[in-house]
């Protein structure tokens, strides 16, 4: 199974400010099958970004992912009023299946 | 578009048996998409239960795996997911998803608490 760590695990940041978070996975993730969610209060999780950096539909382009391997960031390049959530990666399309990793939550300082 | 429907009872006694069914509308069930169970315990993170195809090939999270049935109904364009011998630790938000490049379609969720 493939354990995927998040950090930090809570991130205060001010509107307008980078914001840079990270996902560290126990091996290596094959085929770029790795995503990002917003999760706000009493909602269902949106996809933002999935095959390590490809923009879901709707999705602006102050969000980018990168990275490879073992080592994946999420950044908002200049934070908004409503980007203020709980995000989740994910790892999937493995024979292993899915795991998400336990969320960082970024909050108005 | 493609929307998914969970339904189920939302109160479970303990050591009883969870099923829930999931709906797809607006679109076939038979695609080259897997669907996939994921829940939420109150004030915690995403869980992710497994995930079917159209054939039936399943997954399973291996914490889950020894308690955890999904199938598919073809012929209702729905899936559904059978948990046994819950306990309060399983009382979640149970989400029905589509996983088309990551889980882009994900149902309104439903509450289940297991309780006597």
């Amino acid at each position: 199974e493939i354990v995927l760590t998040q950090s930090p695990g809570t991130l205060s940041l001010s509107p307008g400010e980078r914001a840079t978070l990270s996902c560290r996975a126990s091996q290596s993730i094959s085929s770029s099958y790795l995503a990002w969610y917003q999760q706000k209060p009493g909602q269902t999780p949106r996809l933002l970004i999935y095959g390590v950096s490809t923009r879901a539909t709707g999705i602006p382009d102050r969000f980018s992912g990168s990275g490879s391997g073992t080592d994946f960031t999420l950044t908002i390049s200049r934070l908004e009023p409503e980007d203020f959530a709980v995000y989740y990666c994910q790892q999937y399309g493995s024979s292993q299946g899915s795991t998400f990793g336990q969320g960082t939550k970024l909050e108005i300082k | 578009q493609v929307q998914l429907q969970e339904s189920g009872p939302r109160l479970v006694k303990p050591s009883g048996t969870l099923s829930h069914n999931c709906v797809v509308s607006g679109g076939s069930l038979s695609t080259n998409n897997w669907w996939s169970w994921v829940r939420q315990p109150p004030g915690k993170g995403l869980e992710w239960i497994g995930e079917i195809d159209h054939g039936g090939t399943t997954n399973y999270n291996p914490s889950l795996k020894s308690r955890v049935t999904i199938s598919v109904d073809k012929s209702n364009n729905q899936f559904s997911l059978r948990l046994t011998s819950v306990t309060a630790a399983d009382t979640a938000m149970y989400y029905c998803a589509r996983s088309n490049n990551a889980f882009d379609i994900w149902g309104q969720g439903t509450m289940v608490t297991v309780s006597s």
